[in-house]
């Protein structure tokens, strides 16, 4: 969505770090979400942040969140060929109805 | 499984044809919502609904026709699709009217019209 932007496609090597970013354009989103999408499923919420945190981990996940510049992103590390996916972006504004979506990095995760 | 159950998984209609699409979770959540999601497309939001009151409708055809007869159940009636039409549609709940915590996605409906 022009929203949320996000790169389309990024490749690694099994074992390395991947970095997925992210830029929002409303300075009032409260809340920010990655989701990962598998071939033939739904998207599964993977970590959610507050406005208010500049930092979250939870296991190989680490998110990232500076919003001065609005930008968020999303770094795995010791990356498996399991976690090939795409990644979504969302944020959504308190009082929203909704989350807005950004359009997905494909990551490719080489042997 | 998430949580969040689609039927069918797969469906194939003709452009005169009616079908449904369903739905269901017993998360205990209070909002759900269909998304289209086509290729080289992003993800569209079609409708919300929050304690079974639609709350926004995203300007979506009318042959496209929700229905949430309790906040357990969530159906999409189809009728007069066009091949543009065809897509992955996903159907998802949050725990409250906005999804402060996030939603659950089900595995989606992939419809193909011929």
């Amino acid at each position: 969505g022009e929203d949320v932007e996000q790169s389309l496609f990024l490749s690694v090597r099994e074992g390395d770090s991947s970095v997925i970013n992210c830029t929002y354009t409303d300075s009032s989103s409260t809340y920010l979400y990655w989701y990962k999408q598998e071939p033939g499923a739904g998207l599964q919420l993977l970590t959610y942040i507050f406005s208010n945190m500049d930092m979250k981990q939870d296991q190989r996940l680490t998110v990232l969140l500076n919003k001065k510049d609005k930008h968020l992103s999303l770094r795995i590390a010791d990356t498996q060929t399991g976690d090939s996916a795409i990644y979504f972006c969302a944020e959504r504004r308190t009082n929203a109805g909704k989350s807005t979506f950004g359009d997905g990095t494909t990551l490719t995760v080489k042997p | 499984e998430t949580g969040v159950t689609q039927t069918p998984r797969h469906l194939v209609m003709g452009m005169t044809n009616k079908k449904s699409l369903k739905c269901e979770q017993h998360l205990g959540h209070n909002a759900m919502y269909w998304y289209k999601q086509s290729a080289k497309k992003p993800l569209e939001l079609m409708f919300v609904y929050s304690l079974e009151e639609r709350v926004e409708n995203n300007s979506v055809p009318s042959r496209f026709s929700p229905e949430c007869p309790n906040s357990s159940h969530l159906f999409l009636h189809l009728h007069t699709l066009q091949p543009e039409d065809s897509a992955l549609y996903l159907c998802a709940s949050s725990q409250d009217g906005g999804g402060d915590y996030g939603y659950t996605f089900g595995s989606g409906t992939r419809l193909t019209v011929v």
